[in-house]
């Protein structure tokens, strides 16, 4: 069985600051992971994913996020955030040898002025 | 590319009604799944679809969820008879490779409401 654990519901940050969303999972086997964003009465949109290669991986929107096999993590980190980065993150998981995608319970991001 | 369509966006009927939820997979996309979204329980997979056979409905609530994709560029999701409790978010995605593992694209969803 695998799991997502988003660690933090709400996030509020201010313009301009930095974020950093945590994610972990459990898995006995490989996994791909992704980030998805929620703007409010939208869809899920992809911000990023690891499939393979480079651990460190960059999205859309200057996000990045980092996986850490040692760790089973998958934080999303942006340097400086907009008004407009206010929405709802999706960590995701899905197994190699799956097709289920598992989601996180999300984490919501308020940026203020 | 439109993206993946839903219709209708939004949906209020209800308890006992028939609702049904449409959805148009990116073109050439042979991977397609219906999602549920709640405060609650947040995401849940309902069923997947590979090139129009359901592979995997283990996450349909009950006998009152049925889901068909008779082509490849239409799926419906029915709810027979409806109850307040499945008031949701209903999100279709699409995937260009068999099993998701790679991006889902996401429909803008449907809002149901049953009073």
């Amino acid at each position: 069985a695998q799991s997502v654990t988003q660690l933090d519901s709400q996030v509020p940050v201010f313009e301009e600051a930095p974020v950093e969303l945590r994610c972990n999972y459990s898995s006995s086997v490989s996994v791909y992971l992704f980030w998805y964003v929620q703007y409010p009465n939208q869809g899920l949109q992809l911000l990023l994913k690891y499939l393979s290669g480079s651990t460190l991986v960059k999205g859309i929107n200057g996000f990045e996020a980092e996986f850490n096999k040692s760790q089973t993590s998958f934080h999303l980190r942006k340097p400086s955030v907009h008004i407009s980065d206010t929405a709802e993150y999706f960590c995701a998981v899905i197994r190699a040898n799956d097709y289920k995608l598992s989601f996180g319970a999300g984490t919501t991001v308020t940026v203020r002025a | 590319d439109a993206g993946v369509i839903q219709s209708p966006r939004h949906e209020v009927t209800e308890m006992g009604q028939e609702v049904t939820l449409r959805c148009k997979p990116i073109s050439g996309h042979n991977s397609l799944f219906w999602y549920r979204q709640t405060m609650m329980r947040g995401l849940e997979l309902l069923i997947y679809f590979n090139n129009n056979v359901p592979i995997d409905d283990s996450g349909m609530p009950e006998d009152r969820f049925s889901a068909k994709m008779p082509n490849a560029s239409f799926s419906t999701l029915k709810i027979q008879p409806s109850e307040p409790r499945d008031s949701a978010v209903y999100f279709c995605a699409s995937s260009p490779i068999a099993g998701g593992k790679d991006t889902q694209y996401f429909g803008p969803g449907t809002r149901l409401t049953v009073l």
